[in-house]
């Protein structure tokens, strides 16, 4: 059973450059969470979704990022517009069901540098 | 939102030695979790506690969760390299502290 799934590992682009960000949940898994990680730092909640429906984004910034996840494929986060400010490492985590006791497995992260 | 604060934000010692890491919140938890992350990977959960008083053990590990559920300790028994990490707890909405980055020195 293969664990949850980023790619790329890491990413660069260039400011005003779209950046895409994959994650595929482990097998059975439904519920798909999102956070940013700033070097030192703990883990920032972003988003956290079901099979094609958001369910809470309020750790989302209003413009410029949004995510999916879509009823085949891997969940996606996309940064438009890309700043060096959204230079971070971005998690993943899925889980089979929200309950509160639910274990969730994170995926190794995805590296974004903005030059 | 449930915030969860986290103590100490650093903490370097030797090794062999004991250490404890709290995670504490104003707010009821139906449950907490505890993760460690290494340096370059996602975090790992090593423990969910769910019960007020429930002490849960990991080899060198001993997690409490609070009788009131709003806070909750990790103690390590004679610290070992291997365990330098981020340790995060999380409550049931996902959210995270900020972390306790432990270094333990050979």
């Amino acid at each position: 059973n293969a664990g949850v799934m980023q790619n790329p590992r890491h990413l660069v682009r260039r400011r005003g450059q779209e950046a895409r960000l994959r994650c595929s949940p482990m097998k059975g898994h439904s519920h798909v969470y999102w956070y940013r990680q700033l070097p030192e730092e703990g883990l920032k909640f972003m988003v956290y979704l079901q099979k094609e429906n958001i369910i809470d984004e309020s750790g989302m910034p209003k413009e410029r990022f949004s995510a999916e996840f879509p009823k085949e494929g891997p969940s996606i986060l996309r940064i438009q517009q890309v700043v060096r400010g959204d230079s971070a490492a971005y998690f993943c985590a899925s889980s089979p069901q929200r309950q509160a006791n639910t274990e969730a497995f994170f995926g190794q992260g995805t590296r974004l540098t903005v030059v | 939102t449930q915030l969860l604060e986290q103590s100490p934000q650093f903490l370097s010692i030797q090794e062999g030695e004991n250490l404890t890491v709290y995670c504490n919140s104003s707010s009821v938890f139906s449950s907490l979790q505890w993760y460690r992350q290494e340096p370059g990977e996602g975090p790992v959960l090593l423990v969910t506690v769910v019960t007020g008083g429930e002490v849960k053990k990991l080899k060198r590990l001993t997690f409490q969760f609070g009788d009131a559920r709003k806070d909750s300790s990790l103690h390590i028994t004679a610290a070992q390299p291997g365990d330098t990490g981020l340790y995060l707890c999380a409550g049931g909405d996902m959210r995270f502290g900020a972390g306790t980055r432990l270094t333990v020195k050979p």
